[in-house]
């Protein structure tokens, strides 16, 4: 089965610019989460949807930052303008609500570098 | 008080010895417990799901789990180099909906 996945890879762009990260759930799953890792920081809870809905986003660090979820299938996480301290790893992670433990699965990961 | 601690290490244990990682949460109410495993430069792997007291056991992984206390810790028995990596405690709560909260981590190392 295909996990949680994730694009692109890897983004360098330079301050200013937009990013736009991509996600795609484990197919059946109903709740999606995108988080920022960071050496200083770990890992934060940026938002979460739960059936396309956005449940939290009080993690989203200003304006600059969006997200998405037009279908069960698809979501974006946008940056605009990035500017260098949004340099970091922007995982993904699915689970399906309403099991028992509400088990997360994470995708690759986007590293972003900002210059 | 963080919502979830663990002790930042490293923990270093050598080839063949029990690793021991503890984990301590804040809210009473918290139901579900997960311990993920990040090796460097990869993504968060759940290894452990634990929702009951007591123990539970998975090959050469042990999950221990004392609601009085707050407490929540993976054994490694049999530790292998290959466990080297970072080890990510992780709480839930019904009243969080689907939401889970993540401990900083315990950096783990296995010396041969």
């Amino acid at each position: 089965d295909a996990g949680v996945i994730q694009s692109p890879r890897h983004e360098v762009t330079e301050m200013g610019q937009e990013v736009t990260l991509r996600c795609k759930p484990i197919s059946g799953h109903n709740s999606l989460f995108w988080y920022r890792q960071t050496m200083m920081r770990g890992l934060e809870l940026l938002i979460y949807f739960n059936n396309n809905v956005p449940i939290d986003d009080s993690g989203m660090p200003e304006d600059r930052f969006s997200a998405k979820m037009p279908n069960a299938s698809f979501s974006t996480l946008k940056i605009q303008p990035s500017e260098p301290r949004d340099s970091a790893v922007y995982f993904c992670a699915s689970s399906q609500q309403g099991s028992v433990g509400y088990e997360q699965y994470f995708g690759p990961g986007t590293r972003l570098t900002v210059t | 008080q963080k919502e979830v601690e663990q002790n930042s290490g490293p923990l270093s244990v050598p080839e063949g010895a029990i690793a021991s990682l503890n984990c301590t949460y804040s809210d009473r109410v918290s139901q579900s417990f997960f311990w993920y495993r990040q090796y460097s430069g990869k993504s968060p792997e759940l290894i452990m799901s634990i929702y009951s007291n007591g123990d539970k056991e998975d090959g050469r992984f042990t999950a221990q789990l004392n609601k009085a206390s707050q407490y929540v810790s993976l054994l490694i028995r049999d530790s292998q180099p290959s466990d080297s990596a970072t080890y990510l405690c992780a709480v839930a709560s019904y009243s969080s909906a689907s939401k889970i909260i993540f401990g900083s981590g315990t950096r783990l190392s296995i010396r041969p």
